[in-house]
């Protein structure tokens, strides 16, 4: 079986740099993502980690330790509208493509 | 590109009756569908994987007579909630896998439907 977690809620301030961790025990690791979901949306991609290492896409990076079955996600120049719950998910070798979702990270940030 | 719909948006019905929700791929191909539930405050609960001209694959404790699923084109999946009781109130969001991209975006999200069983 599967079991992601993350950490439930975090605060941050406005222009503050914020690290949301997801860790996972899974069986055949096939690669691991990120999402954004806005409340009453669906989620959006936001990143992806098959490697171990470090993926920078603008304000948001991953990384990824398969070794430790760590992931984060780094959240730089934080701006209000980055209030959101953000999801991390595995993909398991031979699922189908399947992903399985972790508890998801609600994220508020103030001024 | 890669926009996955969904109808209805929202959808209130009365416990006991049955509700359709639809999963369209727009400008692709889907030979794989996903339909997951996801209630308050949690995260999102694959419920199936429905395969095109095949039958669906459901998840353990997922009530396969309940939630009728039929993937009978390569741009349609449907979800039937049958005799629908306030439980079953979610919202339940499909995502579509492009056929023959094996890169990190291969799963598309619906905007998800929001049910309420009164």
């Amino acid at each position: 079986g599967q079991n992601i977690d993350q950490p439930t809620e975090m605060t941050a301030t406005e222009g503050a740099i914020v690290q949301i961790n997801c860790t996972y025990q899974t069986s055949g690791f096939n690669g691991l993502f990120w999402y954004q979901q806005h409340a009453g949306e669906a989620p959006t991609f936001l990143s992806y980690n098959v490697l171990d290492g470090l993926e920078e896409k603008g304000r948001f990076s991953s990384f990824l330790s398969r070794s430790k079955g760590y992931s984060y996600l780094l959240l730089k120049e934080l701006q209000m509208k980055d209030s959101a719950s953000y999801l991390c998910a595995v993909r398991r070798a031979g699922g189908g493509n399947k992903l399985t979702f972790g508890t998801g990270t609600q994220l508020k940030v103030e001024l | 590109g890669a926009v996955v719909s969904q109808h209805p948006s929202w959808v209130i019905c009365k416990s006991g009756t049955s509700v359709k929700i639809e999963c369209r791929s727009l400008d692709f191909q889907a030979t794989t569908m996903f339909w997951y539930r996801q209630f308050p405050k949690q995260s999102l609960m694959l419920m199936a994987t429905s395969n095109e001209g095949s039958k669906a694959t459901y998840e353990q404790g997922v009530e396969k007579d309940k939630f009728l699923i039929n993937h009978a084109s390569l741009t349609l999946s449907t979800l039937t909630v049958t005799s629908a009781h306030p439980e079953d109130s979610s919202f339940y969001i499909c995502s579509a896998r492009d056929r023959g991209w094996e890169g990190p975006y291969e799963q598309y999200f619906g905007p998800g439907t929001r049910l309420t069983v009164t």
